[in-house]
């Protein structure tokens, strides 16, 4: 079965620092990966994904993610915080099957400040 | 451009109340999901559809039953709920292959008193 750890429920960083939210996952087969933002009382929306094409996969708002088989991780980046940013971040582990069936990991709360 | 709608937004139930959540996306994708998320637990999969004609049970099915009315339309019924089930509901939809994202719906507010 798939799961996805995310470690640190929340973190706080300074606007202008670099933002790393972590995910590792496990899995008994290749992974496609993803990273979402929920913004306060919306839905999510995708960030990025990783379907095995690059391990240094590139999102929207200047963040990225690194597809490390070894460390089984996949890590959000991005080196420049923006109060813009504050918002939940949720990664994902796609299962096998017909319907592409995510497993989320608990979130990780981003605060931003001055 | 909708993407997948719900409605309603916000609702507010006694236990021992019925309820049908609704869900509808226009991108023409073949799977549709239900989840729900509630503080510090993620979200979890209650139902899904992998096309039009067919539901399969997700992590948390217990107390909740699902229609998939058209390829568009994906509803999501509480028969008799318990203060248990309030939570923030969200739909979601995808082309269907394991490398296509899911998008999601707005979110249906649920409070069961």
């Amino acid at each position: 079965a798939q799961s996805v750890t995310q470690l640190g429920s929340h973190v706080s960083v300074s606007e202008g620092a670099l933002v790393l939210l972590r995910c590792n996952y496990s899995s008994s087969v290749p992974p496609y990966l993803f990273w979402y933002v929920q913004y306060p009382n919306q839905g999510l929306q995708l960030l990025l994904k990783y379907t095995s094409a690059a391990t240094l996969v590139k999102g929207i708002n200047g963040f990225e993610a690194e597809f490390k088989k070894s460390e089984t991780s996949f890590h959000l980046t991005k080196p420049s915080a923006h109060m813009s940013d504050a918002a939940e971040y949720f990664c994902a582990v796609s299962t096998t099957g017909t319907a592409s069936k995510l497993t989320f990991g608990t979130g990780t709360r981003l605060q931003v400040t001055l | 451009n909708a993407g997948v709608t719900q409605t309603p937004k916000f609702q507010v139930l006694k236990t021992g109340q019925s309820m049908t959540l609704q869900c509808a996306q226009d991108m023409n994708h073949n799977s549709m999901y239900w989840y729900r998320q509630d503080p510090g637990m993620g979200l979890r999969l209650i139902y899904y559809s992998a096309s039009e004609g067919t539901t399969d049970k997700g992590e948390v099915p217990n107390g909740y039953n699902v229609s998939r009315l058209n390829k568009r339309e994906f509803s999501l019924r509480l028969e008799s709920a318990a203060p248990s089930q309030t939570s923030v509901y969200f739909c979601a939809s995808s082309g269907g292959p394991l490398n296509q994202p899911q998008h999601f719906g707005d979110g249906t507010r649920l409070s069961i008193l």
